[in-house]
């Protein structure tokens, strides 16, 4: 199957402070990416779309001047946290789609390993 | 307001069948997925449902009938490493996955 990176698998940083995870698509082109986030125990919930040379779409809720997002070609994506807070310490999981999904195909999501960002 | 229910947690026993339930009310349908995740994991894609019936894939097993808004995934000859959370996800009609908060799996020797 596909495969999606995230960079960093684990980040530790200061209050105040903006911190970047990556996410790259290593074996196929992702016209859309998601990001997520997930609380301990929650499940996933979708933050924002990011389509390729366009500007995200963010869900309800979350801010898109604190969640700075940048999918600048069709294999990485970007997520920025910035000036981070400790109740923004989360998992953050990305997921590249094919073509097909958001078509309604059968493609599934796949998601990249997550990233656990710890704020102090 | 679009919904989707799991019960929170199950136990079983290794070896045995285990069913978990999944209902759902959302803005229109387009196809139903069984993820699996283990503790500190990013989701793993197990199932894919879009017509009426069963799926079947190994050990794992995926039903769905749309008339009643309900999907069940069929976890057969349960081994310990099945132990994780199972999150149900519909797509609605425009095409955006509306996530279950998960059942945790707990199996037991």
């Amino acid at each position: 199957g596909a495969v999606v990176s995230q960079h960093p698998s684990w980040v530790i940083c200061k209050s105040g402070t903006s911190v970047k995870i990556e996410c790259r698509s290593l074996d196929f082109q992702a016209t859309t990416m998601f990001w997520y986030r997930q609380f301990p125990k929650q499940s996933l919930m979708l933050m924002a779309t990011s389509n390729e040379g366009s500007k995200a779409t963010y869900e309800q809720g979350v801010e898109k001047d604190k969640f700075l997002i940048n999918h600048a070609s069709l294999t990485l994506s970007t997520l920025t946290v910035t000036s981070a807070h400790p109740e923004d310490s989360s998992f953050y999981i990305c997921s590249a789609a094919l073509p097909g999904f958001s078509a309604g195909g059968r493609d599934e999501q796949f998601f990249g390993p997550g990233t656990r960002l710890t704020v102090l | 307001g679009q919904n989707i229910d799991q019960p929170t947690e199950m136990t079983a026993t290794e070896g045995a069948i285990v069913q978990i339930n999944c209902t759902y009310q959302t803005s229109g349908f387009n196809g139903l997925f069984w993820y699996q995740q283990h503790a500190g994991e990013a989701p793993t894609f197990l199932s894919y449902n879009v017509l009426d019936g069963l799926e079947e894939k190994g050990r794992f097993s995926s039903f769905l009938s749309r008339s009643k808004g309900y999907s069940y995934l069929l976890l057969k000859e349960l081994q310990m490493k099945d132990s994780a959370s199972y999150l149900c996800a519909v797509r609605d009609s425009n095409y955006q996955l509306i996530w279950g908060a998960g059942t945790k799996l707990i199996i037991k020797p």
